[in-house]
């Protein structure tokens, strides 16, 4: 497709579970982000990545955090052991890397902590 | 830091009403600086952005102007309609990097 795709569109699980998240990100696009949106809260940035430089990891709330991205293409997002404070809407943008090109987003995935 | 502050909602105005949402930044740097519009059960899409100072983003009807010595992107529309109520975000980013978001503002429009 033209834009960012991410799956699933909403997941349930229960607290302790871990989950994974995955980005499809605009072909050629070279940089990757993460985002997390609690109800009713800004946006807040986990995790970009750039090309095949080492990853910004500095958003990422705690250990149970982490996330890949194999070359240029997919990534994904994994939380380990889920807490309910997990609960958001995740979101991923892509861009293509050069200054001043405006990051592209998906609908993000809906996270439900139980 | 980077940081944002965007006034708080929700905003409510009748349809053909003149809107001003507010944006005040704090950057090392030179930003770029963006407004963002969630619309109901949909993503997040770029609005309109603004990579220098003077500089004007206009989309849609919205404009902003890139005010440095204001530290400002306050975001305009001199007539909203219905279809404008979402949630609207300033942010902005230096170079390459994450994007910083203000907190979002509501803007609900009635007929």
């Amino acid at each position: 497709g033209a834009g960012v795709s991410q799956s699933p569109s909403n997941k349930v699980t229960e607290k302790g579970k871990d989950v994974e998240l995955r980005c499809d990100p605009i072909s050629g696009h070279t940089a990757l982000y993460w985002y997390r949106q609690r109800l009713g809260q800004g946006l807040e940035f986990l995790i970009y990545f750039q090309g095949n430089s080492a990853p910004d990891k500095s958003g990422l709330p705690s250990d149970r955090f982490s996330a890949e991205r194999t070359g240029e293409s997919v990534s994904t997002l994994t939380i380990q052991r889920t807490q309910q404070e997990d609960s958001a809407v995740y979101l991923c943008a892509s861009s293509p890397g050069t200054v001043d090109q405006p990051q592209h987003f998906g609908d993000g995935t809906r996270l439900s902590i139980l | 830091g980077n940081s944002v502050t965007q006034m708080e909602g929700p905003v409510t105005l009748s349809e053909e009403a003149f809107l001003t949402i507010n944006c005040t930044y704090t950057a090392t740097g030179y930003p770029s600086l963006f407004w963002y519009v969630q619309y109901p059960g949909e993503g997040l899409q770029l609005l309109l952005k603004a990579t220098k100072a003077d500089d004007k983003g206009s989309n849609k009807g919205f404009e902003a102007t890139y005010r440095k010595e204001t530290t400002s992107f306050h975001l305009e529309k001199g007539s909203v309609q219905v279809s404008d109520s979402a949630v609207y975000f300033c942010a902005l980013n230096t170079g390459f990097q994450k994007l910083v978001f203000g907190t979002g503002t509501r803007l609900l429009v009635s007929p």
